[in-house]
């Protein structure tokens, strides 16, 4: 079965600090991972995600992660947080085989202080 | 990337009644999950839906109490039923794209049961 876990459960940073989201992932296949974005009172939307090839994909709004598969890791960073960028942010994983929805992590509360 | 609309998207129901939610999605999509997400939590699935098959239900959610209609690939129900206040929740539909294993969502129908 595959899992996700998030240990930052809240950060706050104050703007034009540099962030990054600790996102490590269970699962002894292949893996496509995300990451979502869920701004005040606004539905989830897709930042990034990882399918295959160069370990370092780039989003929107300036985000990039970086897949570490002997570290079953894809730690979500921005070098520089607006705050504009507070929001709850969500890492997600699908296996190659067995359950074939998105498992998501516990979430982790980003506060930007201006 | 798909359109979701789901309807309602809030309601106040009494203890021991039912509501159906409705989900639409502008594209055909061959999966549909329905998920939930409770206050302050993180979104966990409650069953998978694909049209002219019976939707799997994940550990901890049965049919009785979540039943699923799948009618054609733009439209699923989610029924939640017999409500008691732990059902309180945000429930969202989401379609995943054919092309790859990117699952989108809507705003999610927001339900308090009293």
């Amino acid at each position: 079965a595959q899992s996700v876990s998030q240990h930052n459960h809240h950060v706050i940073l104050s703007e034009a600090a540099s962030l990054e989201l600790g996102c490590n992932y269970s699962y002894g296949g292949t893996v496509n991972l995300f990451w979502y974005v869920q701004y005040p009172g606004q539905h989830l939307q897709l930042l990034l995600k990882y399918f295959s090839g160069d370990p370092l994909v780039k989003g929107i709004k300036g985000f990039e992660a970086e897949f570490i598969k002997s570290k079953f890791s894809f730690n979500l960073r921005k070098p520089s947080v607006q705050w504009s960028d507070t929001a709850e942010y969500f890492c997600a994983v699908i296996g190659d085989t067995g359950r074939r929805a998105l498992t998501f992590g516990s979430g982790t509360r980003l506060q930007v202080q201006p | 990337s798909a359109v979701i609309s789901q309807k309602p998207s809030r309601d106040i129901c009494q203890r021991g009644t039912s509501l159906t939610i409705q989900c639409q999605v502008d594209s055909q999509v061959t999966m549909m999950f329905w998920y939930r997400q409770q206050p302050g939590q993180s979104l966990t699935l409650i069953a998978t839906a694909n049209q002219g098959s019976e939707a799997t239900y994940e550990s901890g959610f049965v049919i009785d109490k979540f039943p699923i209609s799948r009618p054609n690939l733009t439209f699923s129900t989610l029924t939640v039923s017999n409500m008691s206040p732990e059902d309180s929740s945000i429930y969202l539909c989401s379609p995943r794209d054919g092309a790859d294993n990117t699952q989108y969502f809507g705003p999610g129908t927001r339900l308090t049961v009293l």
